[in-house]
């Protein structure tokens, strides 16, 4: 069965602090993407960032950035100098590679950056 | 322009309304997916339709009905609702296949947030 763990429900900064968000995977497949999404209040999901589980290679994009470690089953989140507009619910999910239909999200971690 | 929209944004109904959600997406996707999300519970697949096909039905109760018309289109038929199906919908939308950097991805309409009173 796969699962994934977001352990942190809430976390509160102040702005212009970094900030992680802890992700941890369960799963038998060899192969599968890991997912990160943000909903902001509106409540749209909006995709961040896909990962296949054969490419273990760090990813920054401009403040953000990811650390996929196959060895922990971890995809965690990194903010660089948060912002008060990354203030939204992240999720983090795992589905297969084949039958990627399934997407299992962890429980999501609320963020709130505070000026 | 969004890719995914979804009407309407907000719905108030009785139990024995009967009333359709709308999802569209404009992206030229193959896959059409139905979400719930309710407070502080994980998000729930409810039903997954490839190429206008259902292919997943996640013990969903039969007073939510999908409906794919075509692949750009798809509805959920809501029927004697009760309280507790007020939640957040999320309807999705991928391009199934394997390869390919936008392939397998899921991108989301803004949801409909549903009162059953």
């Amino acid at each position: 069965a796969q699962k994934v763990t977001q352990a942190q429900t809430e976390i509160s900064v102040v702005e212009k602090e970094d900030v992680t968000l802890d992700c941890v995977y369960e799963t038998r497949d060899t192969t599968y993407y890991l997912f990160w999404y943000k909903q902001p209040p509106s409540g749209e999901l909006v995709f961040l960032i896909r990962r296949n589980s054969f490419d273990e290679q760090n990813e920054i994009s401009g403040r953000y950035s990811w650390n996929f470690q196959k060895s922990t089953s971890s995809f965690n989140f990194t903010i660089t100098a948060s912002q008060v507009v990354d203030s939204a619910v992240y999720f983090c999910a795992l589905s297969r590679l084949q039958g990627a239909q399934k997407l299992v999200f962890g429980q999501g971690t609320r963020l709130t950056i505070n000026p | 322009e969004t890719g995914v929209t979804q009407t309407p944004r907000h719905l108030v109904m009785g139990m024995t309304n009967k009333k359709s959600l709308k999802c569209e997406q404009h992206l030229g996707h193959n896959a059409m997916y139905w979400y719930k999300q309710s407070a502080k519970k994980p998000l729930e697949l409810m039903f997954v339709y490839s190429l206008e096909e259902r292919v997943e039905n996640n013990s969903v109760p039969s007073r939510f009905s999908p409906e794919c018309p075509n692949s750009s289109h798809l509805f959920l038929h809501l029927h004697t609702l009760q309280p507790e199906d007020s939640a957040l919908y999320l309807c999705a939308s991928s391009q199934e296949g394997l390869g390919g950097p936008n392939t397998d991805t899921q991108y989301f309409g803004p949801g409909t947030r549903l009162t059953v009173l």
